[in-house]
């Protein structure tokens, strides 16, 4: 299957402040990528579609002010979570659209954040 | 109605039985279908894909796919203890984007 790295891998920030969270797809040029967050013992939920050289797409009750995406190139998006407080605290993943007839979602390893 | 639905678990199955899971969808217009694995503190895994009523097997899994029924399901023969974990059915639509997840099974085999 296609490869999604993210970065960083984990990451503990102080409240108030801005941390950016990168998705590359490493073989493969993804056009579409997709941003979720996942909370302890709670099913994926998706925050945003991605897509290369426009706007983000947010899903309802999804701050998009808070949560910055931008999609530079094919192979790079990231997700900064804005002024992060303890509640955002979560494991946030990323996935990439491999293009072709089947357009398969392969995912980031994720990344776990935790706001003090 | 969720638009893709699973039992939500927890599953038990004996090492070296089959485990059975099923997915139900409620888009006819459905015309993609996938399998994942999450292990506990991990992201979702692909495991299989399927866009063609009948059954597609890669190695001890089946995919089986019913569009008339709007049933896909996953077998898993000779269970393993490292087949634990959650199993989210996800859907994707002919002109979408996105894929719809369901909220998982999970599953867990007892040696």
């Amino acid at each position: 299957g296609a490869v999604v790295s993210q970065h960083p891998s984990w990451v503990i920030c102080k409240s108030g402040t801005s941390v950016k969270i990168e998705c590359r797809s490493l073989d493969f040029q993804a056009t579409t990528m997709f941003w979720y967050r996942q909370f302890p013992k709670q099913s994926l939920m998706l925050m945003a579609t991605s897509n290369e050289g426009s706007k983000a797409t947010y899903e309802q009750g999804v701050e998009k002010d808070k949560f910055l995406i931008n999609h530079a190139s094919l192979t790079l998006s990231t997700l900064t979570v804005t002024s992060a407080h303890p509640e955002d605290s979560s494991f946030y993943i990323c996935s990439a659209n491999l293009a072709g007839p089947y357009n398969e979602q392969f995912f980031g390893p994720g990344t776990r954040l935790t706001v003090l | 109605q969720k638009e893709v639905e699973q039992n939500s678990g927890p599953l038990s199955v004996p090492e070296g039985a089959i485990a059975s899971l099923n997915c139900t969808y409620s888009d006819r217009g459905s015309q993609s279908f996938f399998w994942y694995r999450q292990y506990s503190g991990k992201s979702p895994e692909l495991i299989m894909s399927i866009y063609s009523n009948g059954d597609k097997e890669d190695g001890r899994f089946t995919a089986q796919l019913n569009k008339a029924s709007q049933y896909v399901s996953l077998l898993i023969r000779d269970s393993q203890p490292s087949d634990s974990a959650t199993y989210l059915c996800a859907v994707k639509g002919e002109s979408a984007s996105k894929i719809i997840f369901g909220s998982g099974t999970r599953l867990s085999i007892r040696p």
